[in-house]
């Protein structure tokens, strides 16, 4: 069984540009989570995927965005990027929208500059 | 919007020690979530707990949330060095949530010295 990736494990951007972060979700889970994380703070709930369609989202902007695909891997884009959004990124798959069964990928690490 | 806050922020203790990590909401917790994180890395799933007065263990890891199901606690005996890291505690914002997401804690940073 696959655990949750993520791609890239680092990144470093400029503010005002884009950026895309990748997840593979768990295998035989059809629903994504993305959370953003910054320094010292816990996770904040960014949106969810839940067979190719947002299920949900915490309060964030629309610059945030996110796609996921038949094989319910997901993408999380953000544009006009600010020196706020340094964080770590994390996705968590689970089966069905189900929050208790949800599995953390290891995170994406983005630094604006 | 439902608040977690959990105490102490951080906490040193030494091998071979008991410890306890509070996390007390704002709200009503329908669903309360431990979770365990290495620096700059993913969330492992520790615990989840639903029912006031319910307590599970897991190893050497007890978790309890009262039965007003505002307030639980992680409780850790003979600590080993294996158990450092930050302990983050997750609020299911709705009975039978997903789609909301979890609302989490700002962390306990644990350390377990030799």
């Amino acid at each position: 069984e696959t655990g949750v990736t993520q791609s890239p494990t680092h990144l470093i951007k400029t503010r005002g540009q884009q950026v895309t972060l990748r997840c593979s979700s768990q295998s035989g889970h059809n629903t994504v989570s993305w959370y953003q994380q910054a320094l010292g703070q816990g996770p904040q709930f960014i949106f969810q995927y839940y067979r190719e369609e947002e299920n949900g989202r915490g309060n964030f902007p629309p610059r945030f965005s996110g796609l996921q695909f038949p094989n319910y891997s997901s993408e999380l884009n953000v544009n006009a990027l600010e020196l706020d959004d340094s964080a770590l990124y994390l996705c968590a798959s689970s089966f069905e929208p189900m929050v208790a069964e949800q599995y953390f990928g290891p995170g994406t690490r983005l630094t604006v500059t | 919007s439902q608040e977690l806050e959990q105490s102490p922020q951080s906490l040193i203790v030494q091998e071979g020690k008991n410890l306890t990590i509070n996390c007390t909401s704002s709200k009503t917790l329908y669903g309360l979530y431990w979770y365990k994180q290495k620096y700059g890395e993913g969330l492992i799933f520790l615990m989840m707990l639903q029912k006031g007065g319910e307590e599970k263990s897991h190893e050497k890891i007890t978790a309890k949330l009262d039965e007003k199901k505002q307030q639980s606690s992680l409780h850790i005996t003979a600590s080993q060095p294996s158990h450092a890291g930050i302990y983050l505690c997750g609020a299911d914002p709705y009975s039978g949530g997903g789609a909301d997401g979890l609302t989490f804690g700002k962390g306990t940073h644990l350390i377990i010295q030799p």
